[in-house]
């Protein structure tokens, strides 16, 4: 299966903590995605890394990309409550669609 | 901007019956448009590619005589499951790409829950 893998399966922490969830897969790719999902909606785009870039900012998220090893990190920086949700990634091997990976369960406690 | 709609949200109908799912691009048009669907607590496999003016491609495994998808539109796209049996039930989310923006950026939708009883 060309599915990605995402690790951990869930993940709880405390506000103000740092998240750290990883991505990989085993194709070529032009680019990788990060997704949330809260509880019975659809997808959020976060963030988009491409294939020639290693690292990426935006607001309290972080992505890294090793393409050598075919995996990503995000890392969210003083969680919230509100980050509470699933997060995925998703990858595309330049064909338009997206494959998504096995995704990260984060519940953000008070 | 970038915002996908669908409808309805939740629909539950009895086995042997169709049902259609509507995706809709709000504020932009989209050639191209995916069907995904969802099982609790599971990722998201994609179902089918939905080209406007073209036949939908299928990903393997997908019935396309149970899966009908019309892109009749750049702003819509509609899935019908025919003859839905209880198995059919899950959560089916649509995504569009903005066609005049060169992203590979997929924007989805809210979701769509079928109960089939």
């Amino acid at each position: 299966s060309q599915q990605g893998e995402e690790d951990p399966q869930a993940l709880s922490i405390q506000e103000g903590e740092n998240a750290t969830m990883n991505c990989s897969y085993k194709t070529s790719i032009n680019n990788l995605q990060w997704y949330r999902q809260n509880s019975g909606r659809g997808l959020v785009h976060l963030i988009l890394i491409r294939s020639n870039e290693r690292e990426k900012h935006s607001g309290r998220l972080r992505v890294t990309l090793d393409t050598s090893k075919k995996s990503s990190s995000l890392l969210i920086t003083a969680s919230r409550a509100a980050d509470t949700a699933s997060y995925f990634c998703g990858f595309n091997t330049g064909f338009q669609k997206l494959v998504f990976g096995t995704g990260t369960r984060l519940l953000v406690s008070p | 901007g970038a915002v996908v709609s669908q409808h309805p949200s939740w629909v539950i109908c009895k086995s042997g019956t169709s049902v259609k799912i509507e995706c809709r691009s709000l504020d932009f048009q989209a050639t191209t448009m995916f069907w995904y669907r969802q099982f609790p607590k599971q990722s998201l496999m994609l179902m089918a590619t939905s080209n406007e003016g073209s036949k939908a491609t299928y990903e393997q495994g997908v019935e396309k005589d149970k899966f009908l998808i019309n892109h009749a539109s750049l702003t819509l796209s509609t899935l019908t499951v025919t003859s839905a049996h209880p198995e059919d039930s899950s959560f089916y989310i649509c995504s569009a790409r903005d066609s005049e923006r060169s992203t590979d950026t997929q924007y989805f939708g809210p979701g769509t829950r079928l109960t089939v009883l």
